[in-house]
């Protein structure tokens, strides 16, 4: 079975600061991994995605997100928040074979980014 | 490229009604999703189309919840009756393939049971 676990449903940041969005999962096989972004009554659109080539993955909008096997972790990060950034975001993790591509979400982080 | 349709966006029905939720892939998708997005929850997927075969439906509530996706394109899940925790947002997505493609979300409806 696998599981996502996002640290702080809430986060709160000032325009220009670090953003880190904090994700942790379990696997028992090797994962792929996923980084979207949902702004209010839009569906979800993909930052991001892991699958085993470099484990710095860079993405849309100056985000980025480091896969750390040792840690089972997979946070994400941009160095300098805009406000267009205030949104909920969501990790999920695939299978890497025979899952279909059935993703299985975290419970989402909604990020604030104050003037 | 047009994206995900859904429709309708919004929905408002008493418990015991029956609803019906419509989806339009990405052209050329062969993968479609349904998932629930329960409030301050990560979307679960409830099933998984490949063309117009079920690949995974083991999350969906059968007693319930209908899905079908004739000839391969269009889907529609339908509730029938209605519970109160059945509120939610309702996502499709598609991919042109499994594993590691994109999904592409649609924008959802919003389902409110009252």
């Amino acid at each position: 079975a696998q599981s996502v676990t996002q640290l702080g449903s809430h986060v709160s940041v000032s325009e220009g600061a670090l953003v880190l969005l904090r994700c942790n999962y379990s696997s028992s096989v090797p994962p792929y991994l996923f980084w979207y972004v949902q702004y209010p009554n839009q569906g979800l659109q993909l930052l991001l995605k892991y699958t085993s080539a470099a484990t710095l993955v860079k993405g849309i909008n100056g985000f980025e997100a480091e896969f750390k096997k040792s840690e089972t972790s997979f946070h994400l990060t941009k160095p300098s928040a805009h406000m267009s950034d205030a949104a909920e975001y969501f990790c999920a993790v695939s299978k890497a074979q025979g899952g279909y591509g059935k993703l299985t979400f975290g419970q989402g982080t909604i990020l604030t980014v104050h003037p | 490229e047009a994206g995900v349709a859904q429709s309708p966006r919004y929905k408002i029905i008493e418990k015991r009604q029956s609803v019906a939720f419509w989806c339009n892939p990405i052209s050329g998708h062969a993968t479609l999703y349904w998932y629930q997005q329960i409030l301050g929850q990560g979307p679960k997927l409830l099933i998984q189309f490949q063309n117009n075969g079920v690949v995974d439906d083991s999350q969906l509530p059968k007693d319930r919840f209908s899905a079908e996706r004739l000839k391969g394109v269009d889907s529609t899940l339908k509730i029938q009756p209605a519970k109160l925790e059945d509120s939610a947002v309702y996502l499709c997505a598609s991919t042109d393939s499994n594993g590691i493609a994109e999904q592409f979300f649609g924008p959802g409806t919003r389902l409110t049971v009252l």
